[in-house]
């Protein structure tokens, strides 16, 4: 069965300090897709990113990086220079190819000070 | 990517009530997701509809309390029936788009009274 762990529930930072969010996931696919959204307090859900199983390549978006590593599991992302407006609640995600289900972390709420 | 609208943006119902969710998506896809996100919680897959059958109930969530509709490639609500407070969730439909992945709705909030 598959499953996503967000181990960190709330992170405070302050603005322009860098900040990793863990992301631990479980299946037994061989090909499956693993996704970052960010959920602002206003509700609605922002996609990210989407990798999927074969592609290990670190991605880099402006102030944003994901690392991705299948020996441990992991996808995780970091913010760099943290502003105000990176405040909200951030959600991994894993769907797996068999299944096209798109299972949830718990998510991890990020509270960025100024 | 798709576009969905989702319908209504948020309700306050009074408990043992029903209340039907509707999303419309601008394509034609296959299959459709409705998620539950419980207040301060992550979201709870519910069901998947796929218009060519019934939908498929996660485990905890039964027909009965969540009918879903899908009568075209375009198309599909979900009736929260016989509400009581422990309802009262954001309640958001999805739909995959292989070139792009998923895409949601921007959620109906419930509030049962």
């Amino acid at each position: 069965a598959q499953k996503v762990t967000q181990a960190q529930t709330e992170i405070s930072v302050v603005e322009k300090e860098d900040v990793t969010l863990d992301c631990v996931y479980e299946t037994r696919d061989t090909t499956y897709y693993l996704f970052w959204y960010k959920q602002p307090p206003s509700g609605e859900l922002v996609f990210l990113i989407r990798r999927n199983s074969f592609d290990e390549q670190n991605e880099i978006s402006g102030r944003y990086s994901w690392n991705f590593q299948k020996s441990t599991s992991s996808f995780n992302f970091t913010i760099t220079a943290s502003q105000v407006v990176d405040s909200a609640v951030y959600f991994c995600a894993l769907s797996e190819a068999g299944t096209d289900k798109l299972i949830f972390g718990t998510g991890t709420r990020l509270q960025v000070f100024p | 990517s798709a576009v969905i609208s989702q319908k209504p943006s948020r309700d306050i119902c009074q408990r043992g009530t029903s209340l039907t969710i509707q999303c419309q998506v601008d394509s034609q896809v296959t299959m459709m997701f409705w998620y539950r996100q419980q207040p301060g919680q992550s979201l709870t897959l519910i069901a998947t509809a796929n218009q060519a059958s019934e939908a498929t109930y996660e485990s905890g969530f039964v027909i009965d309390k969540f009918p879903i509709s899908r009568p075209n490639l375009t198309f599909s609500t979900l009736t929260v029936s016989n509400m009581s407070p422990e309802d009262s969730s954001i309640y958001l439909c999805s739909v995959l788009d292989r070139a792009y992945g998923y895409t949601f709705g921007s959620g109906t909030r419930l509030t049962v009274v």
